[in-house]
């Protein structure tokens, strides 16, 4: 079956650790999107990446990574530069101005 | 002036309610719009595409005003697995990427 798929579903970090989300699809979109959302809050954009080595910073890129070598993949780093890392991060991926598609979501909790 | 706004609601409404959100966007420019809903600690899912001229699917009506920028969504004989949070989402032409209402939590009670 075609789709996204975030690894993985929970992520525990300790403080002054980089970690990194994973987010692969092989529905062969274009674009891929990362997203942070907190408890009762929308989804605040952090990066997004509309063709292969070449990705744009969104509203809240501080603090985070991430790379597009590969057209399924597109990783997301939480770096400790992130002092506030604790949300639900969801990565999509779409074809331009098309509907995005949602992987299932990580959680990210500070140990 | 925020890009999407939404009523947060909470909307609590009986089984078979009908009930309706609005959602105005800021960018006259927008080209594409959407409804997504999103469940508990869930991922957002397509509910509808909106056109331009309205459109129906089931239960559920959407309906675009251009030159008022808002969008809405009515929802007929609501059941209980319609509770859920209602997000409207806006593609402004050649940005490539959407903007995200907060959402707007619909619960529905028997």
């Amino acid at each position: 079956d075609g789709g996204i798929t975030q690894s993985p579903k929970y992520l525990f970090r300790k403080e002054g650790q980089n970690v990194t989300l994973s987010c692969e699809q092989n529905l062969n979109h274009d674009a891929m999107y990362w997203y942070r959302q907190d408890p009762g809050q929308g989804l605040r954009l952090i990066y997004y990446s509309q063709i292969v080595n070449d990705f744009q910073k969104g509203d809240i890129a501080e603090g985070y990574s991430v790379s597009r070598e590969k057209k399924e993949s597109f990783p997301l780093t939480v770096t400790s530069a992130q002092k506030n890392p604790t949300a639900f991060y969801l990565c999509a991926s779409s074809t331009p101005n098309q509907p995005q598609h949602f992987g299932d979501g990580t959680r990210l909790s500070i140990l | 002036r925020k890009e999407v706004e939404q009523d947060p609601g909470p909307f609590n409404v009986p089984e078979g309610a009908t009930v309706a959100f609005n959602c105005t966007y800021s960018n006259s420019a927008s080209q594409s719009f959407f409804w997504y809903r999103q469940d508990c600690r869930k991922e957002p899912k397509l509910l509808m595409s909106v056109y331009s001229s309205g459109n129906e699917d089931g239960r559920f009506t959407a309906q675009l005003n251009r030159a008022s920028q808002y969008i809405s969504l009515l929802i007929r004989d609501s059941k209980l697995s319609d509770s859920a949070t209602y997000l409207c989402v806006v593609n402004s032409w050649g940005q490539g990427n959407l903007i995200f209402g907060k959402g707007t939590k619909l619960s529905v009670k028997p």
